[in-house]
């Protein structure tokens, strides 16, 4: 199994141009999520679904649209980028979706820069 | 509402001598905790979990965390710190709405 794949691993962008962060695990995981993470802050989570067709939004979700389509892919699209989404970007999976005992499974994570 | 808190922004310690990484929590029920470990560049990868069965959790690579509902706290140790161990830790408690909160994390640093 791959797991938690994410591409691509950095991006440098404009303000105000688009794009999209993909995500896929290959483990059959209901629960996806995606997260932010900025230095003294931990990680803050950004969108997240407990199954295909179903997503819900986070704590920081503005600036940020995700659908789910299939199980194995979590697309995380930036409608307008702004360099106060400068950070790097993380998708997680768990098993089920219920992610309260359950272990997230990481991607390697996206470094993003938005000059 | 549920929420964490790490003590210690940054530990350094010897190779070899213990380390202690502090986490309190608060929650409304009594909830999942874990703690996870970040290498440079890496994603995060899962230590330990405490899940309501034993209060002394053991994790991978000599880790454990010792659940004190009386203090709210979730504390990580290690008896002998490894050179390896230098990474950043999370405390995360999972919520009742399908999300988990992050500490804002301890870095590690050891000392040869």
């Amino acid at each position: 199994n791959a797991g938690v794949t994410q591409t691509p691993k950095f991006q440098v962008l404009k303000t105000g141009q688009s794009m999209t962060l993909q995500c896929a695990q290959d483990m059959n995981h209901e629960y996806m999520s995606w997260y932010r993470q900025d230095p003294g802050m931990g990680l803050r989570l950004i969108h997240y679904s407990v199954g295909a067709g179903i997503t819900d939004q986070g704590e920081v979700p503005n600036g940020y649209n995700v659908s789910r389509s299939t199980t194995e892919d979590f697309p995380l699209r930036l409608l307008s980028a702004a360099p106060s989404q400068t950070s790097v970007y993380f998708c997680a999976s768990s098993p089920s979706g219920e992610p309260f005992n359950n272990e997230q499974f990481f991607g390697p994570g996206t470094r993003l820069t938005v000059l | 509402a549920q929420s964490v808190t790490q003590l210690d922004s940054h530990v350094s310690v010897s190779e070899g001598t213990p380390v202690l990484l502090r986490c309190n929590y608060s929650s409304s029920y009594s909830p999942s905790l874990f703690w996870y470990v970040q290498h440079p560049n890496k994603g995060l990868q899962l230590l330990l979990k405490y899940t309501s069965a034993a209060t002394l959790v053991k994790g991978i690579n000599g880790f454990e965390a010792e659940f004190k509902k009386s203090e709210t706290s979730f504390h990580l140790t290690k008896p002998s710190a490894h050179m390896s161990d230098a990474a950043e830790y999370f405390c995360v408690v999972s919520r009742d709405d399908y999300k988990l909160s992050f500490g804002a994390g301890t870095t590690v640093t050891v000392r040869a």
